[in-house]
């Protein structure tokens, strides 16, 4: 079975500083790595992914993650934060193979942005 | 594309009493998916379809939920007999399995909140 901590359950930040959220994950077997955004009272939208290749990936609204698979990390960066950055984040995992690709969540890390 | 729609956005009920909700999943995914979201947790996997074939039920779905997918287009959840327990935010994801069937990328609805008194 995978699992995913992220280590941080708030973070907050002031407006254009940089931010960092923590993802860290266990699994057996390989895996593709996902970072959702979830506003208030809406559903989860796709920042990025990490499926193969290069291991820095970016995504919407200038966030970038860096997948490390010896500290089985998938730490997502932005350089510069708004105050619409404001959100809870989700990182995710599932297994690259197989067929039923169900996706296992972290608690979530709630950015907020301050002027 | 008018991305995953999901009926009712919120849903204030009495315990004991059966609920359904109604997800319509992206126009010609093959893949949907039911989450569960209790606050302060991610979304925890309940089941999935494949066109019209449930192919997968976590033991979190207990014997008062029940999922369909008549005609593999909309689905939706059912809970009978409704506990104070099953408060939660329940969320409809639909995918494309194309040949290779590596993407499966996973596109959410809004949820359809659920509130038992």
């Amino acid at each position: 079975a995978q699992s995913v901590t992220q280590l941080d359950s708030q973070v907050p930040v002031f407006e254009e500083a940089p931010v960092e959220l923590r993802c860290n994950y266990s699994s057996s077997v390989s895996v593709y790595l996902f970072w959702y955004v979830q506003y208030p009272n809406q559903g989860l939208q796709l920042l990025l992914k990490y499926l193969s290749g290069s291991t820095l990936v970016k995504g919407i609204n200038g966030f970038e993650a860096e997948f490390n698979k010896s500290q089985t990390s998938f730490h997502l960066r932005k350089p510069s934060v708004h105050i619409s950055d404001t959100a809870e984040y989700f990182c995710a995992v599932r297994i690259s193979g197989g067929s039923n690709y169900k996706l296992t969540f972290g608690k979530g890390t709630l950015l907020t942005v301050n002027p | 594309d008018t991305g995953v729609s999901q009926d009712p956005r919120h849903k204030i009920t009495k315990r004991g009493q059966n609920v359904t909700f109604r997800c319509d999943p992206i126009s010609e995914h093959n893949r949907l998916y039911w989450y569960r979201q209790t606050l302060g947790q991610g979304p925890e996997f309940l089941t999935y379809f494949q066109n019209e074939a449930q192919l997968e039920k976590s033991r979190l779905l207990s014997d008062r939920f029940s999922a369909e997918r008549p005609k593999g287009s909309f689905s939706t959840l059912e809970i009978q007999r409704t506990e104070q327990g099953d408060s939660a935010m329940y969320l409809c994801a639909s995918s494309l399995i194309g040949l290779a069937g590596t993407q499966n990328i996973q596109y959410f609805g809004a949820g359809t909140r659920l509130s038992v008194l």
